[in-house]
């Protein structure tokens, strides 16, 4: 059980900025969101992650919403590369593994 | 950028015959795992591995299943008598360490083919 909730399907165009929103209602306070993607043909590969700030990196940003049920990872300028499957995963305190959802499959269109 | 190696990237085999997935993990990490991906499914968790012994493992990881580090570097995935049902996509991962905030680095894959 994965338990975050995203929708299965996203569109977007080329340059435009992409929202990708995850519910996680159900998140105790110790755990972390980690966004993952994966491109076709390869393997899941990190995004982001934070528990309650907003975070940025060089690859997109996530705002958590103030009571921690929900976020979002932003694609601030999308491409074509980053056409994928992007998982939104609930990370406990002391856990090792990764529980995929079916994830938001993300099309860019040019 | 330091990255997880697999090999081979297809292995195609016949059922009943044993098989065994490498990984070369990123060369500071300490935790390692395996993930598969039967086609069209979701990514599963196989097993994850610190210092020398597995650390967790999923219901799928049954007796057929075994993983080792037989050196420095490699980290490997046996399956003894593979089935139909065992074609998938393994993914190698590793990380750092373990817990919330640990990012896992994943491998490009195996695709195993079992005829």
């Amino acid at each position: 059980d994965a338990k975050t909730t995203q929708p299965n399907s996203m569109e977007s165009n080329e340059e435009e900025p992409v929202h990708l929103p995850c519910n996680h209602s159900t998140i105790s306070g110790t755990d972390y969101i980690h966004w993952y993607r994966q491109l076709p043909s390869q393997g899941p590969e990190y995004v982001i992650h934070g528990l309650t700030s907003n975070v940025n990196n060089r690859m997109a940003s996530l705002a958590i919403a103030e009571d921690r049920k929900s976020s979002t990872l932003i694609l601030h300028r999308a491409t074509l590369r980053d056409a994928a499957v992007y998982y939104c995963i609930r990370i406990g305190q002391g856990a090792q593994k990764l529980v995929f959802g079916q994830g938001t499959r993300l099309t860019i269109n040019p | 950028e330091p990255e997880v190696t697999q090999t081979p990237s297809h292995q195609v085999t016949q059922m009943g015959q044993e098989v065994i997935l490498r990984c070369v993990p990123i060369s500071n990490h300490l935790y390692f795992y395996w993930y598969r991906q039967i086609l069209g499914q979701k990514v599963e968790f196989l097993v994850s591995f610190y210092n020398n012994e597995i650390s967790e493992k999923s219901e799928i990881f049954d007796d057929q299943f075994s993983v080792e580090r037989p050196d420095g570097s490699n980290f490997t995935l046996k399956i003894r008598s593979t089935k139909l049902e065992d074609s998938a996509m393994y993914f190698c991962a590793s990380s750092e360490d373990y817990g919330s905030y640990n990012e896992q680095f994943f491998g490009p894959g195996t695709r195993l083919t079992v005829l």
